[in-house]
């Protein structure tokens, strides 16, 4: 079945460098990707989205880019923060009638200031 | 928060018992979706709904059960036949894929 692969699933970084979080996925047809950010003990928010008529997305210190021939997504976060520490999800459409999303087992953001 | 409540937020239940989680929402979306989430694995799709008296099961739909009477309740029933419930779990609404998906706070089931 369809599913979506996400690495690293941890990553530690110092104040003020890059991130950059991958994730793969397996149905072609699929079109929409949203990343989302889960703080401890909070739900699930959306910080971005790419749709497959696009190449990338950037939205103040947070990108997406998406290259549908090798299947796979990035999220790329600029100048981290400590507020930026919290649990990262992608997600893509699940199948081809577009009905619900699946999501990627998540990567655990650490910024160390 | 985005119009969407989950209740209760803790629930304890007794093996062999069959519990039931409301999720209510007033955006009126046509869609909603249960997500089940445990440590390291992600959220994974219990039951989805585009429409209502409509629903499909998701990737580990086996011992639960939903039912969509109504457009702003998508209520999940957790049975005894759920050999592992302990989990959260997350209700969410959209207006359709491919669009947002908002969720609300979640609930936390405990079997004792």
């Amino acid at each position: 079945g369809e599913n979506v692969e996400q690495h690293p699933s941890t990553l530690s970084v110092q104040e003020g460098d890059s991130a950059v979080i991958k994730c793969t996925y397996s149905d072609s047809a699929s079109n929409y990707f949203p990343w989302y950010k889960q703080e401890l003990g909070k739900r699930p928010q959306l910080i971005i989205d790419i749709r497959s008529n696009v190449g990338e997305k950037k939205d103040q210190r947070i990108a997406v880019t998406l290259n549908k021939t090798a299947k796979h997504f990035s999220l790329h976060i600029t100048e981290t923060q400590p507020e930026d520490s919290a649990v990262y999800f992608c997600a893509a459409i699940l199948n081809q009638a577009g009905t619900a999303l699946i999501f990627g087992k998540g990567t655990t953001l650490s910024v160390s200031s | 928060d985005g119009g969407i409540t989950q209740s209760p937020k803790y629930l304890f239940r007794k093996e062999g018992q069959n519990v039931t989680l409301s999720c209510e929402q007033n955006l009126n979306h046509d869609a909603m979706y249960w997500y089940r989430q445990d440590p390291g694995q992600g959220l994974r799709l219990i039951y989805y709904s585009q429409i209502v008296n409509d629903f499909q099961k998701g990737d580990i739909a086996e011992g639960y059960s939903v039912s969509r009477e109504k457009k702003e309740s998508f209520p999940l029933t957790v049975t005894s036949a759920q050999k592992n419930p302990t989990a959260f779990y997350l209700c969410a609404s959209s207006t359709g894929p491919p669009n947002e998906q908002f969720f609300g706070p979640g609930t936390r089931l405990t079997v004792l």
